[in-house]
């Protein structure tokens, strides 16, 4: 049973950083890539960012180049996502989802539990 | 970037409905769609992949049809569990993935 597993809740000031881990299992870690989502309260999903997990390649949403940072280790099957220089604008769930590939269709077909960052001074 | 825009953006329905959602692209996506559904304070479902093919527990009550820039979600006869927020999201051209605003499903 596949299994995407999420650190807790955090709080940060304006101006730093946060890390949200996601714990994989239930399937071959590097044979799928893992996505972030966040979505701020009361609004729709946002894409963020992806990484290969087989080869830690890594691709973001224009707007976040410079203060995302996702990476993975694979001994561990987990993938973590840093966002920096955090704003009231940040405040959000953040979701890992995990990459489905068919033929050329590509869809996320697990999903994390979610973690509430709130970003407050 | 493609964008991809869902309407309605809430509509009112009674159990037993047919319900059609409409998720239309900025440019075409030829069938590169996928349908979401989200409860409250839950993580989304994959419901749908290339915009007809139904993900692997899901009720057959649900399906999706469309090419291009044009597509549907159909519930054809909504039970009381559908209640909830669907998303449609492009997987053509990446990044960025994009996904479109929601459809919220309410209690008539």
């Amino acid at each position: 049973q596949v299994h995407l597993v999420q650190s807790g809740a955090e709080v940060r000031r304006p101006g730093a950083s946060v890390t949200v881990s996601c714990k994989t299992s239930g399937y071959t870690f590097r044979n799928s890539a893992i996505y972030w989502v966040r979505q701020a309260p009361g609004q729709g999903l946002e894409w963020m960012g992806w990484i290969n997990a087989a080869n830690g390649h890594t691709e973001f949403l224009q707007r976040f180049e410079g203060r995302l940072t996702i990476t993975r280790n694979t001994s561990a099957s987990s993938v973590y996502m840093e966002l920096s220089s955090l704003t009231s604008e940040d405040t959000a769930v953040y979701y890992c989802a995990r990459e489905y590939r068919n033929g050329w269709s590509r869809a996320f077909d697990f999903w994390g539990q979610g973690t509430m960052v709130t970003v407050s001074s | 970037d493609i964008q991809m825009t869902q309407s309605p953006s809430s509509l009112s329905a009674s159990v037993g409905d047919r319900v059609t959602i409409t998720c239309r692209a900025s440019q075409s996506i030829t069938n590169f769609l996928n349908w979401y559904q989200q409860k409250p304070g839950k993580a989304p479902k994959l419901l749908i992949y290339a915009a007809s093919s139904l993900q692997s527990g899901v009720p057959s009550r649900f399906s999706g049809s469309g090419s291009g820039t044009y597509f549907t979600l159909t519930i054809s006869s909504l039970q009381p569990e559908d209640f909830a927020t669907y998303y449609c999201q492009q997987s053509y051209i990446t990044p960025p993935v994009t996904f479109g605003g929601g459809t919220k499903v309410e209690i008539k």
